[in-house]
């Protein structure tokens, strides 16, 4: 029941985007994107609802495809602070705040 | 400003031991989650709390317990340490919105079993 994330690695060069894609086999209520530093506790980004909205974060956003049960993360012109590890966590059915979260998308972005 | 701790923040133990790893939030949260973190897995659910008295299993809880007595604490004890709970540990909390509730996580216990 883990979401599948793809890819598990990207590497860009400053200013190249990346999409970073979670998919469920199942039914979901939202996902949720963290973002997590070497060493450091995970950072949330950003919620995404079913209905299929999409989000905005300065040049990091989001979509959800309810018909596919796939999120998709987009990374936008890249910077040095955007190296981590991606994760999405997805609550399914309703609200109960209980996440299953992928293996993560590992993000190196270079000079 | 309201937080959430973890301590310690490294601990080495020896198998067979009891180990407890504490997370405390004052965000007077409802929802307390303790998660483990192992390379290649991703982030993984070991149990919940919706709230005081309240407790649930996650998806990895064998060998593992927990109980909520009050809003700001949730104890982790692992009852008799092995070699496979070698991990960093996370504690997160949410607001009970209904709607749809943001996890904000604690900074980490890297946990050692020799």
């Amino acid at each position: 029941q883990q979401p599948v994330q793809s890819p598990q690695a990207v590497i860009l060069r400053e200013g190249e985007d990346a999409v970073i894609n979670c998919s469920s086999s199942k039914a979901l209520y939202s996902v949720h994107w963290y973002r997590q530093k070497h060493g450091e506790a995970p950072v949330f980004l950003m919620i995404l609802l079913k209905g299929g909205e999409q989000k905005g974060h300065e040049k990091i956003s989001a979509s959800f495809n309810e018909k596919k049960q796939q999120s998709s993360l987009y990374l936008t012109a890249s910077q040095l602070s955007y190296s981590g590890t991606y994760f999405c966590g997805t609550e399914k059915a309703s609200n109960t705040g209980k996440l299953i979260f992928g293996q993560g998308t590992t993000l190196q972005v270079k000079p | 400003d309201a937080e959430i701790t973890q301590s310690p923040r490294h601990k080495i133990t020896e198998t067979g031991r009891q180990v407890t790893l504490a997370c405390h939030q004052t965000w007077n949260h409802n929802n307390m989650f303790w998660y483990r973190q192992d390379l290649g897995h991703g982030l993984r659910l070991i149990h919940y709390s919706y709230g005081v008295q309240d407790t649930n299993k996650g998806e990895v809880s064998d060998g593992y317990s927990v109980s909520r007595s009050n809003t700001e604490d949730l104890p982790l004890t692992l009852e008799s340490a092995a070699s496979s709970q070698t991990s960093v540990y996370f504690c997160a909390s949410s607001e009970s919105s209904g709607v749809v509730d943001t996890q904000y996580f604690g900074p980490g216990t890297r946990l050692t079993v020799l």
